[in-house]
């Protein structure tokens, strides 16, 4: 069966403070792999999304950038935090392309705390 | 263009009495439909999807849902809630292959009282 690894699960970090948040998917091959971020009393806002190794898109332009170095694994990164960047970051995969209807699986998400 | 709206942020009901969470979803394709939900501090799990099979499905913990075309609507619905149902739930509607197409709805937060 298919299982996905998100950590840290909580983080505390300074401004201007760099950050990796990795995610990895055991028991599937060529997933679609996503970052969101869901901050306080908000809906999920997809971040970035990959179909392939060194395959990146940005939905939202910002202080973030993802990069996806093995087929199952995704990191979240930023060079320097900004108090904005806060919330609660969710690694997901779904079948890779060519498969329609299939749903996002999710990690259990990262609390990130930028003081 | 494809959108999701669930009609109540909370809903509160008693332990034991039946659950009802709204959902209306706008699609230009034939789209496919799930529910999620959150506990605290976790990530999402899949409920149940809809992929233009039988119209009515059933997901886990006894959660079923109703794809009605005519109605643009795909209610979440429980007999009998538990106390373990407490938590956020999410329509989620999608119209791509990928899962980069997906809109997902602004939650309901599920209150179960004892």
């Amino acid at each position: 069966s298919q299982t996905i690894h998100q950590w840290p699960a909580t983080l505390v970090q300074p401004v201007g403070s760099p950050l990796s948040l990795e995610c990895t998917v055991e028991g599937t091959s060529n997933p679609n792999l996503y970052w969101y971020r869901q901050a306080a009393g908000r809906g999920l806002q997809l971040l970035f999304y990959s179909v392939g190794i060194g395959q990146i898109s940005s939905e939202v332009p910002q202080n973030l950038s993802a990069s996806r170095p093995q087929d199952r694994q995704f990191i979240l990164s930023s060079k320097k935090l900004l108090l904005s960047d806060s919330g609660f970051y969710l690694c997901a995969w779904s079948v890779g392309t060519g498969y329609a209807r299939s749903p996002l699986h999710f990690g259990n998400g990262t609390r990130l705390t930028v003081t | 263009a494809q959108s999701v709206t669930q009609l109540d942020s909370h809903v509160s009901v008693s332990e034991g009495t039946p659950v009802l969470l709204r959902c209306n979803y706008s699609s230009s394709y034939s789209p496919s439909l799930f529910w999620y939900v959150q506990h605290p501090n976790k990530g999402l799990q899949l409920l149940l999807k809809y992929t233009s099979a039988a119209t009515l499905v059933k997901g886990i913990n006894g959660f079923e849902a109703e794809f009605k075309k005519s109605e643009t609507s795909f209610h979440l619905t429980k007999p009998s809630a538990h106390m373990s149902d407490a938590a956020e739930y999410f329509c989620v509607v999608s119209e791509g292959a990928g899962g980069f197409k997906t809109i997902f709805g602004a939650g309901t937060r599920l209150f179960v009282k004892a």
